[in-house]
């Protein structure tokens, strides 16, 4: 069964640090470009960050910039985010999601095929 | 940035009714555009892929359309399970960006 199953969040003052990470399984987690999405509570879907499948291409919201950091480890089919000087408007659940992509004339069109259930981070004092 | 806006943000209806939600990109993203379906405590689910592609397992009920800037989600008869908040995201280019949702409640 093909699964991502996050962990790592909690509650945390502003101006801590999470790490979380998510953990996939069947499927070949080195061959898939992964994502982090947020649901801030009220708020629509926010796309967090990106990895290529060979850690090259890295991307960030301009809202996280510098503060939250991308990576994978491939040979623990793992992705993570480490998140820094946390304010309360990243209070979220937090989704990892596996690219998937249709190719039509050479053409790649990306769309997050399968996804997590979620870690909740709240950040509060 | 390529901004996207959904409307409408809210709509009240009923099972059978015939939905559409519409999705504008604030500049050309030829057919870049996915519509993903979010159930309260759930994760989203894509619906539609590349403007008009049908998701596997996907219900056929569930179409998508348009090119360019403006892009439209049908549900052709809505059934109980349909009630949720819908969202477009663009993939054209970073960063990606998701419309801000239509929330789909039974009237």
């Amino acid at each position: 069964e093909v699964q991502l199953v996050e962990s790592g969040g909690g509650l945390v003052k502003p101006g801590g640090s999470l790490r979380l990470s998510c953990v996939a399984s069947g499927f070949t987690f080195s061959d898939s470009s992964m994502n982090w999405v947020r649901l801030a509570p009220g708020k629509g879907l926010e796309w967090v960050s990106s990895i290529s499948s060979t850690s090259n291409s890295i991307y960030y919201a301009d809202s996280v910039k510098g503060r939250f950091t991308i990576s994978r480890d491939n040979a623990k089919n793992s992705l993570f985010l480490q998140m820094n000087s946390l304010r309360d408007e990243d209070t979220a659940v937090y989704y990892c999601a596996r690219d998937d992509y249709s190719d039509y004339l050479s053409i790649y069109f990306y769309y997050m095929a399968v996804w997590g259930n979620g870690t909740t981070v709240t950040v509060s004092s | 940035d390529i901004q996207m806006t959904q409307s409408p943000s809210f709509l009240s209806a009923s099972v059978g009714d015939r939905v559409i939600i519409t999705c504008r990109a604030s500049q050309t993203i030829t057919r870049h555009l996915n519509w993903y379906q979010q159930k309260p405590g759930k994760a989203p689910n894509v619906l539609i892929y590349a403007a008009s592609s049908l998701q596997s397992g996907v219900p056929s009920r569930f179409s998508g359309t348009g090119s360019g800037t403006d892009f439209t989600l049908t549900i052709s008869s809505l059934q109980p399970e349909d009630f949720a908040s819908y969202y477009c995201q663009q993939s054209y280019s970073t960063p990606l960006t998701f419309g801000g949702g239509t929330r789909v409640e039974s009237k």
